[in-house]
């Protein structure tokens, strides 16, 4: 069965570092989004993707955020300097259609540490 | 906005025993589709069911069902025989038409006991 796969699952770094999270999404997926996760918290909205632009961004995805698919298949998401509040877990999603009815596939995650 | 209101935080059920995690949303649109996930301890995000906004009877997925309330705004899931496995967090999360993203509630942990 076809997945979203996410590497590293696990990424230290130093603050003020740059990092670049990657991701696969399912092939024939048109939408591709990130999330992330504060530990303990909810999973919120970071950004989505269609047609090698932005679609719609939140408050979160400041300009330290940027997002590419540089090469048909991977996804990625670049934090220019990471901030220790920047720790979190990171999802990759992808979905086929942007309808309500669409699931939205989700990666395993990499969990982001910034010491 | 879409707003997506878990108000349990923490459930303990025995096992083999039903179970139900609340969830009331909030949202302007008509065409809109609710969703839960699962999420063990090992962190990923698992999908167990959804249900859409125009769809009259309620989703079902093996052990898992959608008690959907159009009118109250609430989207219950419900876990039959309950096993040991079914412990982690639960997320009911909700998107509207268009381009829009998941918006998801603050989580249900459930733990299931022996």
């Amino acid at each position: 069965e076809p997945e979203v796969t996410q590497t590293p699952s696990h990424q230290v770094t130093q603050m003020g570092q740059e990092v670049i999270l990657r991701c696969v999404p399912i092939s024939n997926h048109l939408y591709f989004y990130w999330y992330r996760q504060i530990l303990g918290q909810k999973v919120e909205f970071l950004v989505s993707f269609y047609n090698n632009e932005i679609s719609e961004k939140s408050e979160i995805f400041d300009d330290q955020f940027s997002v590419e698919r540089p090469d048909g298949s991977n996804f990625t998401l670049k934090i220019r300097s990471t901030k220790l509040e920047d720790s979190a877990m990171y999802f990759c999603a992808s979905s086929f259609r942007d309808r309500p009815n669409n699931e939205q596939f989700f990666g395993p995650g990499t969990r982001l540490t910034v010491l | 906005a879409q707003k997506i209101t878990q108000t349990q935080p923490g459930m303990f059920v025995q096992e083999k025993e039903a179970v139900t995690l609340d969830c009331t949303y909030d949202t302007s649109d008509q065409s809109y589709g609710l969703f839960w996930y699962k999420q063990p301890s090992s962190g990923e995000m698992i999908f167990l069911i959804y249900q859409g906004s125009y769809d009259e009877q309620n989703a079902t997925e093996g052990r898992y069902s959608l008690n959907f309330q159009k009118a109250r705004k609430s989207a219950n899931l419900v876990i039959s025989a309950s096993q040991l496995g079914d412990s982690a967090m639960y997320f009911c999360a909700m998107r509207s038409s268009g381009n829009t993203p998941l918006v998801f509630g603050k989580g249900t942990r459930l733990s299931v006991i022996a």
